[in-house]
């Protein structure tokens, strides 16, 4: 069964460092998300991109984080100067259409610790 | 806030019997809703969907309620067996792309 593969697993990076975030969502999908999950607690939208663009994102994807699909297959997720509070799995997810249509599809995520 | 919450935090069962994990809603709008399982270090993985025109629909041993009157939903599996052990999330389209999760029930199934 076709999957959103995401890496890497674990990411460490020191505040203040730029990460990136990498999915390749399944393959015949055309809307893409991420999402992330603070330790203990709910999974939180952060944005979605359609059509090269950015769809919607939450209050949470502020200035700091960009998303981009570079190539046909891969959909990243840059977080220039990290903080500690980043700390948390990102989760991407891609769906073959809008709400009602199509189920969004989740990758097993990476955890991102911040030191 | 968050529409969307779970009614209990842990459910344990015992093998064999059925599971029913429930879900509350605030928003009347909302019109598609999804299951999701949560295993320990994986990403959520759908079970079931279910749109707001209906009011049930069954899945290989899950099936999934929808009392739009109430805002309730529930996810019950049959047979639970200990594979079934995770955390479930039931999630909502309250737009065309974002998802509200709610907090999630942790089953664990008893031998």
């Amino acid at each position: 069964e076709p999957e959103v593969t995401q890496t890497p697993s674990h990411q460490v990076t020191q505040m203040g460092q730029e990460v990136i975030l990498r999915c390749v969502p399944i393959s015949n999908h055309l809307y893409f998300y991420w999402y992330r999950q603070i330790l203990g607690q709910k999974v939180e939208f952060l944005v979605s991109f359609y059509n090269n663009e950015i769809s919607e994102k939450s209050e949470i994807f502020d200035d700091q984080f960009s998303v981009e699909r570079p190539d046909g297959s891969n959909f990243t997720l840059k977080i220039r100067s990290t903080k500690l509070e980043d700390s948390a799995m990102y989760f991407c997810a891609s769906s073959e259409a809008l709400r009602g249509k199509a189920a969004q599809h989740f990758g097993d995520g990476t955890r991102l610790s911040i030191l | 806030g968050e529409s969307v919450g779970l009614h209990l935090p842990t459910l344990s069962v015992q093998e064999g019997d059925n599971s029913i994990i429930n879900c509350a809603y605030s928003n009347s709008a909302s019109d598609y809703f999804i299951w999701y399982k949560q295993e320990s270090g994986k990403g959520p993985q759908f079970i079931i969907d279910i749109r707001s025109n209906m009011d049930k629909r069954q899945g290989q041993r899950v099936t999934v309620l929808l009392n739009k009157t109430v805002k309730h939903l529930s996810l019950q599996i049959a047979a639970t067996q200990p594979g079934d052990s995770a955390v479930y999330f039931c999630a909502e389209n309250i737009d065309d792309y974002k998802l509200s999760f709610g907090a999630g029930t942790t089953v664990t199934v008893r031998a």
